[in-house]
């Protein structure tokens, strides 16, 4: 079935690296992505990476994929107190030739001073 | 470019009104997708749709939801009769055809049945 799962929230100081894991189910999903959702707005799509990578960089932003284990991060460095927010992973289902993104739960990240 | 755009930001409501709410998506995307966030249940996919025409509405909650798309630039959600527990934030996204295109969101429509 699909079901992507993350760990519900994550607390670190300012400052540290953060670290945010998701597992997914489908392995022929292509690409995987991360969003990001400040309170009161919708969700942003920060980064995402292919299938066929298993590392993606981009700023403070490094995406890592294990696609034997179906498991996908996200580590932010430096996590500044405007990271704060509620970070979702998704992954990219084709259904009857249409796709869609199934989201997992999100992961509330909290960095405090 | 403007980003994909919802109306009303807010709806206040009492229980058995009708709730129309509006998204226009950002032009040239050929998907176009309705979700419902709540704290219990998370991000829920209601209906999406490609080049106009639904494509999925098993995510649907029950009749009380129709969701149409008349042209590219126009998708209305709607419920009828509204109950309390249809208050949650709606979510329009849409996105382009070619290969795995990402979703691009709206800032959401905040609803409140009373």
């Amino acid at each position: 079935g699909e079901d992507v799962e993350q760990s519900l929230f994550l607390s670190v100081r300012e400052g540290d690296s953060s670290v945010i894991n998701c597992t997914y189910t489908d392995s022929s999903s292509t690409y995987l992505y991360w969003y990001k959702q400040e309170p009161g707005a919708g969700l942003q799509l920060l980064t995402y990476i292919f299938s066929n990578m298993d590392m993606k960089q981009d700023q403070r932003l490094t995406v890592l994929l294990n696609k034997k284990d179906k498991h996908l991060s996200l580590r932010i460095a430096d996590t500044q107190t405007g990271d704060s927010a509620i970070y979702f992973c998704a992954e990219s289902i084709w259904n009857t030739g249409f796709q869609k993104l199934v989201f997992g739960t999100g992961t509330r990240l909290l960095v405090s001073p | 470019d403007a980003g994909v755009i919802q109306s009303p930001r807010h709806e206040v409501t009492e229980m058995g009104q009708e709730v129309t709410l509006r998204c226009k998506p950002i032009s040239g995307h050929d998907y176009l997708f309705w979700y419902r966030q709540t704290m219990m249940r998370g991000l829920e996919l209601l209906i999406y749709f490609n080049n106009n025409v639904p494509i999925d509405d098993s995510g649907m909650p029950e009749d009380r939801f129709s969701a149409k798309m008349p042209n590219a630039s126009f998708s209305t959600l709607k419920i009828q009769p509204s109950e309390p527990r249809d208050s949650a934030v709606y979510f329009c996204a849409s996105s382009a055809r070619r290969g795995n295109q990402p979703q691009h969101f709206g800032d959401g429509t905040r609803l409140s049945i009373l």
